[in-house]
């Protein structure tokens, strides 16, 4: 039992390139967020699913866009990426129900230059 | 708006000094609380949730307690490996999402 995985751990970007954040949970759950974390500022989310096919928009989601195509895998997307899309990516998801303990990937660190 | 508050933003304690984090919180019905704790480097770290008022969870050196307005964790002898970056956050019941603090940096030194 793997819980919640991120692919890749750190990733370099150009100013216009694009990418796709994976994440990967085992536990079968049904709600999946992707947040960012930046010096200073906590926690932000950005997108969230509550079940295969679904999404919706969190707190910052300009710049960014996903997909739930399977109830186990959550994509981020960078179109095209700008050096303010510099921060370190989270992955998290939960069973939906009341209680709505999350549980945390290790993170994918981006850089764009 | 759900606003969470955390302080200090960071602390300094000698190994055995106990201690408390403070988070204080507005919330639009708290549907629950809950304490993370992230290592550098690492996810956050699930370790408590408060549903109401009153309630009180224990691990270890670690016990978090909850009123009306603020949450805290309190630390009882701590020991160097609890150093890190504790996160608070709560769920209301008008948004079907987590509001963080930016956590409190615990160094505990022997």
């Amino acid at each position: 039992n793997a819980g919640v995985t991120q692919t890749p751990k750190f990733r370099v970007l150009k100013t216009g390139q694009s990418m796709t954040l994976l994440c990967a949970q085992d536990m079968n759950h049904e709600y999946m967020y992707w947040y960012r974390q930046d010096p200073g500022m906590g926690l932000r989310l950005i997108h969230y699913s509550v079940g295969e096919g679904t999404t919706a928009k969190g707190e910052v989601p300009d710049g960014y866009n996903v997909s739930r195509l399977k109830k186990q895998n959550f994509l981020l997307g960078l179109e095209s990426a700008a050096p303010s899309q510099t921060s370190v990516y989270f992955c998290a998801s939960t069973t939906g129900n009341y209680q709505e303990t999350q549980y945390f990937g290790p993170g994918t660190r981006l850089l764009v230059l | 708006e759900d606003q969470v508050t955390q302080s200090p933003e960071a602390l300094r304690l000698q190994e055995g000094e106990s201690s408390s984090l403070n988070c204080s919180y507005t919330v639009s019905g708290l549907r629950g609380l809950f304490w993370y704790r992230q290592d550098p480097g690492k996810g956050p770290e699930f370790l408590f949730t408060l549903y109401s008022a009153g309630e009180e969870k224990e691990k270890e050196r670690l016990k978090a307690t909850l009123t009306k307005k603020e949450s805290f964790l309190h630390i009882t002898a701590p020991k160097p490996e609890d150093s890190a970056t504790y996160l608070c956050a709560v769920l209301g019941l008008r948004f079907q999402k987590l509001v963080f603090g930016t956590g409190t940096r615990l160094l505990v030194s022997p």
